[in-house]
């Protein structure tokens, strides 16, 4: 069965400081997606990311930064130099797809994240 | 702004009742999904619609029914209320049925009391 594990629950910094959140994940579909969304404390989600299974290029955007590696099935998320908006829940998920064709979305539990001034 | 429009925003209802949440996808978006989102049990895929058509089933209620009309728009219609019914509900859309960006309305935080 498809899962996704958030093992950090909270993760608390002081601005201007790197972080890295953990996201690992099971599948046995050879085709699958990978996302990650923004919680901010207004409560919507805000899509950041979107990686497919074929492409494990990280990619960079801003002081966003994303490692996809699927020998350790990995998909982690470095905020560089954060700064205290990007107080958020962040969520990790995977797109089921495959053979039912859904585009169902499961979540990992989120990883709270408090960067103080 | 993500273009997913939900309302209302905010709904205060009794155990027993019967209510119905309204989700407008973004424009040329086919695919519909609802989620739940809960203290306990976290972000939790419902149901998917694409075209009019349901697509996909999650853990959801039998007390809980939606559609997805030919304008697109979705309505989630929740019905003899319990108190862990309690939670937020996301509308999202997508362009595509499968794999695609879910783009996600603000939310109806329902509350049963």
């Amino acid at each position: 069965a498809q899962k996704v594990t958030q093992a950090q629950t909270e993760i608390s910094v002081v601005e201007k400081e790197d972080v890295t959140l953990d996201c690992v994940y099971e599948t046995r579909d050879t085709t699958y997606y990978l996302f990650w969304y923004k919680q901010p404390p207004s409560g919507e989600l805000v899509f950041l990311i979107r990686r497919n299974s074929f492409d494990e290029q990280n990619e960079i955007s801003g002081r966003y930064s994303w490692n996809f590696q699927k020998s350790t099935s990995s998909f982690n998320f470095t905020i560089t130099a954060s700064q205290v908006v990007d107080s958020a829940v962040y969520f990790c998920a995977l797109s089921e797809g495959g053979s039912s064709n859904t585009g169902k979305l499961i979540f990992g539990q989120g990883t709270t994240l408090q960067v103080k001034p | 702004d993500s273009g997913v429009t939900q309302t209302p925003k905010h709904l205060i209802t009794a155990t027993g009742q019967r209510v119905t949440l309204r989700c407008s996808p973004r424009s040329g978006d086919l695919s519909v999904y609802w989620y739940q989102q809960s203290l306990d049990q976290g972000l939790q895929f419902l149901i998917q619609y694409y075209n009019g058509e349901e697509r996909a089933k999650g853990n959801i209620l039998e007390r809980f029914s939606a559609q997805q009309f030919p304008d697109l728009h979705s309505e989630l219609n929740l019905s003899s209320l319990e108190l862990g019914d309690s939670a937020l509900y996301f509308c999202a859309s997508s362009v595509e049925g499968a794999y695609g960006i879910q783009y996600f309305g603000a939310g109806t935080r329902l509350s049963v009391l």
